[in-house]
């Protein structure tokens, strides 16, 4: 158990539709990352929050949008799903801005259907 | 957007064979990251290399970094049917901000037969 908690761990759902995918960090980590997993694309960046303030975006489309809320849980939210957007997203945690000692998340299966 | 090349793309090895990856780039980077993943698993740290011509052991995994900065090597020595996974690089162009994300190469398949 890496201390990061992503919930659920496997969703499916129907194109046009919006999903939530929540994320709690380590105990004690103040910045928590999203990151995207798909075959042809592999691992990407997506999105940095440090103690609920955004600090850095990576490759995220304007369909997703994240927040970090005062208990320093975040939430990646995905909507007007497509086909294209199934994949694997993982969260990581870390426990200053600076990017040292990343924490992963197991990641939410998203299917796309 | 910046990527990193990663080789090989997978390996199929005895057990008790010696394992080499690389990865390369065309930028700079500030720290050189291993990672090993697993089915149903998120990345693992493995090593984490801080410093150009740095060379890291973690049990039967030596890391180095390399002098410009632009590369580095993973070896797995005497591996064991534990090993199997995916193996990432990562970097990092510096700290903080957009320069502390990670950026991963595509990874190294690795399988083991006993």
């Amino acid at each position: 158990d890496s201390g990061v908690t992503q919930t659920p761990k496997h969703l499916i759902t129907a194109t046009g539709q919006r999903v939530t995918l929540r994320c709690s960090p380590r105990s004690g980590d103040l910045s928590v990352y999203w990151y995207q997993q798909s075959l042809d694309q592999g691992l990407q960046f997506l999105i940095q929050y440090y103690n609920g303030e955004e600090r850095a975006k990576g490759n995220i489309l304007e369909r997703f949008s994240a927040q970090q809320f005062p208990d320093l849980h975040s939430e990646l939210n995905l909507s007007s799903l497509e086909l294209g957007d199934s994949a694997l997203y993982f969260c990581a945690s870390s426990a200053t801005d600076r990017g040292y000692g990343y924490t992963f998340g197991s990641g939410t299966r998203l299917t796309v259907v | 957007g910046q990527q990193l090349n990663q080789s090989p793309q997978s390996m199929f090895i005895q057990e008790g064979e010696d394992v080499s990856m690389n990865c390369t780039s065309s930028s700079i980077f500030n720290t050189w990251l291993w990672y090993k993943q697993e089915p149903g698993e998120g990345p693992v740290l493995l090593i984490a290399l801080y410093k150009a011509g740095e060379l890291t052991s973690n049990g039967r995994l030596t890391a180095q970094f390399g002098i410009t900065r632009k590369d580095s090597f993973l070896n797995i020595s005497a591996s064991i049917p534990s090993d199997v996974g995916i193996y990432f690089c990562a970097g990092q162009l510096g700290y903080g901000g957009s320069q502390g994300n990670l950026i991963f190469g595509k990874g190294t398949k690795l399988s083991v037969k006993p």
